[in-house]
């Protein structure tokens, strides 16, 4: 069975820094791969997604994710993170043999000091 | 815009009274999912409908229903709350390729427990 993890729980940076949130899957096949933003209290949001080709994949809000077969992992980064970066952020494997589902991390929850 | 609504937001319910969450989607997507999260989880998987036909998770407990009267609208029944059934409930949809594209997410509705 599919499987995501991710290995921090939580992350604190300082405003401006760069930031890297790892992730790694557990897939037999071509992963399907993707990172979601919940912020407080509200739903997920999809910030990038990775489907073939291109291992760099550009999202929203300037986030970025790079794809390493070798290695199972897509971590997510951007390069200045702004205070309202702040937020948990989940990454997630597609199976498209199990009813097409969204296997999810546990997530990283990200603090942005001032 | 097209979305994905949650009602109530909030949602406060006793101990063993049944209690109904809605979705509704102006997407037109034919599938709906529900999941469950709890405080520092991966987002859970409970059900998920593919137009008309529903697919239970296994490790759903039969505590868990769901209805998907048309296209539109799907609910999340309650049946007996118990205190551990505290947690926030996502509503998401795909246009069937979901582990393709992503869902698109409601932005849930807190559920407590009293």
């Amino acid at each position: 069975a599919q499987s995501v993890t991710q290995p921090d729980i939580h992350i604190t940076v300082s405003e401006g820094a760069s930031l890297e949130l790892r992730c790694n899957y557990s897939y037999g096949a071509t992963p399907y791969l993707f990172w979601y933003v919940q912020s407080p209290g509200q739903g997920l949001q999809l910030l990038l997604k990775y489907f073939s080709g291109d291992t760099l994949v550009q999202g929203i809000k300037g986030f970025e994710a790079e794809f390493k077969r070798s290695q199972s992992s897509f971590n997510l980064r951007k390069p200045s993170v702004h205070w309202s970066d702040a937020a948990e952020y989940f990454c997630a494997v597609g199976d498209t043999g199990g009813g097409n589902k969204l296997t999810f991390g546990t997530g990283t929850q990200l603090k942005v000091e001032l | 815009d097209a979305m994905v609504i949650q009602n109530p937001r909030y949602q406060v319910t006793q101990f063993g009274k049944p209690v109904t969450l809605s979705c509704s989607q102006t997407l037109n997507h034919n599938v709906m999912y529900w999941y469950q999260q709890k405080s520092s989880q991966a987002p859970k998987l409970l059900f998920h409908y593919y137009d008309k036909d529903f697919n239970n998770e296994a490790d759903t407990p039969d505590n868990f229903q769901s209805r998907r009267p048309n296209t539109s609208f799907c609910f999340l029944d309650i049946r007996s709350p118990g205190l551990g059934d505290a947690a926030m409930y996502l509503c998401a949809t795909s246009s069937g390729g979901g582990a393709f594209y992503g869902y698109t997410f409601g932005s849930g509705t807190r559920l407590t427990v009293v």
